[in-house]
């Protein structure tokens, strides 16, 4: 099955700088990869997706970049605001799978 | 449209003690999930179902049941509670399969095993 490695697990970044989390994949069937962010006692929710036919996809601050070659892809936060501070988690899904295979998660801590 | 609703959404249990956590969604769903979430671990898949009358065991299934009898329902069951199963469950529901829907989830529910 699909295995995702998510990195770094925590991640502190002063107001305004950017974050960058990256997660790597082993199933090369695999075709979308969503991230979905966890507020402090919170459910998750998604922010952002991208399907393996697409290389990078933004949505205001937020963008995902896809190397299929390597089998990895990354989020990325611009000009990060304290309410950015969450748990992110990313995701793979395997061709022919019914599920969603989630990385360990990255703290982000946004400092003011 | 109160989307995926948990209950209960606290409890707490003695070793060996059996209990049900019901999920409910009112957005006309097919597919249906628990997950648990433990510190450092993420989220981990236990039961899916794709359609009313229909389960599949997931990545950690040992020591669950579960059952959907209605479509909007989807229930998981712990016949005989360890304090491994310690942890914050999850359930979510999706409109068409996962490669092509977004997962919502409930609020979680809280269970603690001693």
């Amino acid at each position: 099955g699909e295995n995702v490695e998510q990195h770094p697990s925590t991640l502190s970044v002063q107001e305004g700088d950017s974050a960058v989390i990256k997660c790597t994949y082993s199933d090369s069937a695999s075709n979308y990869f969503p991230w979905y962010k966890q507020e402090l006692g919170k459910r998750p929710q998604l922010i952002i997706d991208i399907r393996s036919n697409v290389g990078e996809k933004k949505d205001q601050r937020i963008a995902v970049t896809l190397n299929k070659t390597a089998k990895h892809f990354s989020l990325h936060i611009t000009e990060t605001q304290p309410e950015d501070s969450a748990v992110y988690f990313c995701a793979g899904f395997g061709a022919g799978s019914y599920q969603l295979t989630f990385g360990k998660g990255t703290k982000l801590s946004v400092i003011p | 449209n109160a989307g995926v609703t948990q209950t209960p959404k606290f409890r707490v249990l003695k070793t060996g003690q059996s209990m049900t956590l019901l999920c409910a969604q009112d957005m006309n769903h097919e597919y249906m999930y628990w997950y648990r979430q433990d510190p450092g671990m993420g989220l981990r898949l236990i039961h899916y179902s794709v359609g009313e009358g229909t389960t599949a065991k997931g990545e950690v299934p040992d020591g669950y049941n579960v059952s959907r009898l209605k479509k909007q329902n989807f229930l998981l069951g712990l016949e005989s509670a360890a304090p491994s199963q310690t942890s914050v469950y999850f359930c979510a529901s999706s409109r068409v399969g996962l490669d092509t829907g977004e997962l919502f989830f409930g609020e979680g529910s809280r269970l603690t095993v001693l």
